[in-house]
């Protein structure tokens, strides 16, 4: 069955830094998100993506983050300047179309020092 | 903007009991719905789903989940719960009119062999 996957599985990183990470989402999927889930919080919405521009923020998807399809397959999550609140689990997800279900990645867990 | 509850946040069960998990939304339009369950360690994963048509919809691993329109809710169930069911489960709503996924917060099984 396909699968999303991510790399790296953890990062670690200082504050300040940049960080890409990166996500391949299912072959034949359309769109393309990312989620943040901060340690024994709710999964939060960043971003989606489709037809290569971004469809819809949250607020939490500032100036400092940047999204990216470079090729066919990678889909990419920048922080240009990382924060220790920025220290969470980034799962990315696709989904064939609009309203269907999207699939998630395994994650990859960011920690900013 | 739109909100999903889950009332439960942490749930504690022995082997064979029934279990039913709340899940209410606030938009009054069209929605798709979804449970998903993240076990230790894992991503998500999607239980179920529902679009339209029955509003009781079976999922895998003897999960069902029942939409009530007018209660705006969409309750997660299982007759007889294992050790292995053990995992966090979130409710998520993709109202018509958004591009993207609302997540509750997430209610946490744990199930005593």
């Amino acid at each position: 069955e396909p699968e999303v996957t991510q790399t790296p599985s953890h990062q670690v990183t200082q504050m300040g830094q940049e960080v890409i990470l990166r996500c391949v989402p299912i072959s034949n999927h359309l769109y393309f998100y990312w989620y943040r889930q901060i340690l024994g919080q709710k999964v939060e919405f960043l971003v989606s993506f489709y037809n290569n521009e971004i469809s819809e923020k949250s607020e939490i998807f500032d100036d400092q983050f940047s999204v990216e399809r470079p090729d066919g397959s990678n889909f990419t999550l920048k922080i240009r300047s990382t924060k220790l609140e920025d220290s969470a689990m980034y799962f990315c997800a696709s989904s064939r179309d609009r309203a269907y279900e999207q699939y998630f990645g395994p994650g990859t867990r960011l920690t900013v020092t | 903007a739109q909100s999903v509850s889950q009332h439960n946040h942490h749930v504690i069960l022995s082997e064979a009991a029934s279990l039913e998990l709340g899940c209410n939304y606030s938009y009054g339009g069209t929605v798709n719905l979804f449970w998903y369950v993240q076990y230790p360690g894992q991503h998500l994963q999607l239980l179920l789903k529902y679009f339209s048509g029955d509003p009781l919809v079976k999922g895998i691993k003897g999960f069902e989940a029942e939409f009530i329109k007018s209660k705006f809710s969409f309750n997660l169930r299982k007759p007889s719960v294992q050790w292995s069911d053990t995992a966090e489960y979130f409710c998520a709503v993709f109202p018509d009119n958004f591009n993207k996924f609302y997540f509750g917060s997430g209610t946490k099984l744990n199930v005593k062999p």
